[in-house]
C-alpha cells in the first residue's frame, strides 16, 4: 500500500516568501502529525491534526500553520519565511489507538535565502 | 521538564556483533518510550516501543531495556547487519492517543564488514 506522499520533495523560497507544503496520509490513517528537523534541533513537534482539527501545537511562532481537510490530507504553512526555517518537514500519520507507531514521509526539504 | 538525550553521537561496530545504543530520559510522567531509525534520505521508521510499566521487550533482532530507577533506555540489535546503518532515536509519549513524541538527538550506527 502507498505510504506517506509529501509534496513537494525539495523547494528554495527566500525570506519574507511564504510556503505550503502538501501531505497524504496513509490510506484509513486519520491522525497525521508535522516534525521539523533540523541539524542544530533535531526533530521537533510542530502540531497533530485528527479529524479536521488540531489536537497538540509545538513550541513554534504562529507564522507556523495547518490544517488538514476532510479526506485526512494536511497543509502546513510558514508564512514570512525566516533563514532558520531552513529545514526537513516531516509528515507523518498514525492508525487510531496506535500513536507510537508514526509512518514518516520523505519530507519536504526546505530552503530560505 | 521534557529532554531526551543520548550518551553518544556516533557508534561503529563489526557486522555480526551486537549493538547498543543508548538514551537518557528527564520525563519520568511518559507513558511510551520508542525507538525510531533514520536511513539517509528517508523519514524516520518505526522499531519498537515499551510501556513505562514493562522493563523489557523484543522483536525481531531488537530489544529494548527500560531501567525507570536511572532514567535510561537502551536498544540491543543482535547480529547487526549493514542495513542497520542508520541514526537511531529514542523518543517518549507523554501518554494519552497523541502523535506528539519528544525525539532525542540521534546516535548514528555505522556497521563495517
Amino acid at each position: 500500500k502507498a505510504g506517506v506522499t509529501q509534496t513537494p520533495r525539495y523547494l528554495i523560497k527566500t525570506r519574507g516568501q511564504q510556503v505550503t507544503l502538501s501531505c497524504s496520509p496513509i490510506s484509513g490513517h486519520r491522525s497525521v502529525s508535522w516534525y521539523q528537523q533540523t541539524p542544530g534541533q533535531g526533530l521537533q513537534f510542530l502540531f497533530e491534526y485528527f479529524s479536521e482539527t488540531q489536537r497538540n501545537k509545538g513550541n513554534f511562532p504562529g507564522r507556523f500553520s495547518g490544517r488538514q481537510f476532510s479526506n485526512s490530507r494536511s497543509e502546513m504553512n510558514v508564512s514570512t519565511l525566516e533563514l532558520g526555517d531552513s529545514a526537513l518537514y516531516l509528515c507523518a500519520s498514525s492508525r487510531w489507538g496506535e500513536a507510537n507507531v508514526l509512518t514518516f514521509g520523505a519530507g519536504s526539504r526546505l530552503t530560505v535565502l | 521538564g521534557e529532554s531526551v538525550g543520548l550518551h553518544l553521537p556516533t557508534l561503529s561496530v563489526q557486522e555480526g556483533d551486537n549493538s547498543i545504543i543508548n538514551c537518557a530520559y528527564s520525563n519520568s510522567a511518559s507513558d511510551y518510550f520508542i525507538w525510531y531509525k533514520q536511513e539517509s534520505g528517508k523519514g524516520p521508521q518505526f522499531i519498537i516501543d515499551i510501556r513505562s510499566n514493562m522493563d523489557k521487550r523484543q522483536g525481531q533482532r531488537v530489544t529494548v531495556l527500560l531501567n525507570k530507577t536511572v532514567k535510561h533506555l537502551s536498544l540491543q540489535i543482535a547480529a547487526t547487519q549493514p542495513g542497520d546503518s542508520a541514526v537511531y532515536f529514542c523518543a517518549e509519549n507523554i501518554g494519552g492517543d497523541t502523535d506528539k513524541l519528544i525525539f532525542g538527538t540521534g546516535t548514528r550506527l555505522q556497521v563495517f564488514p
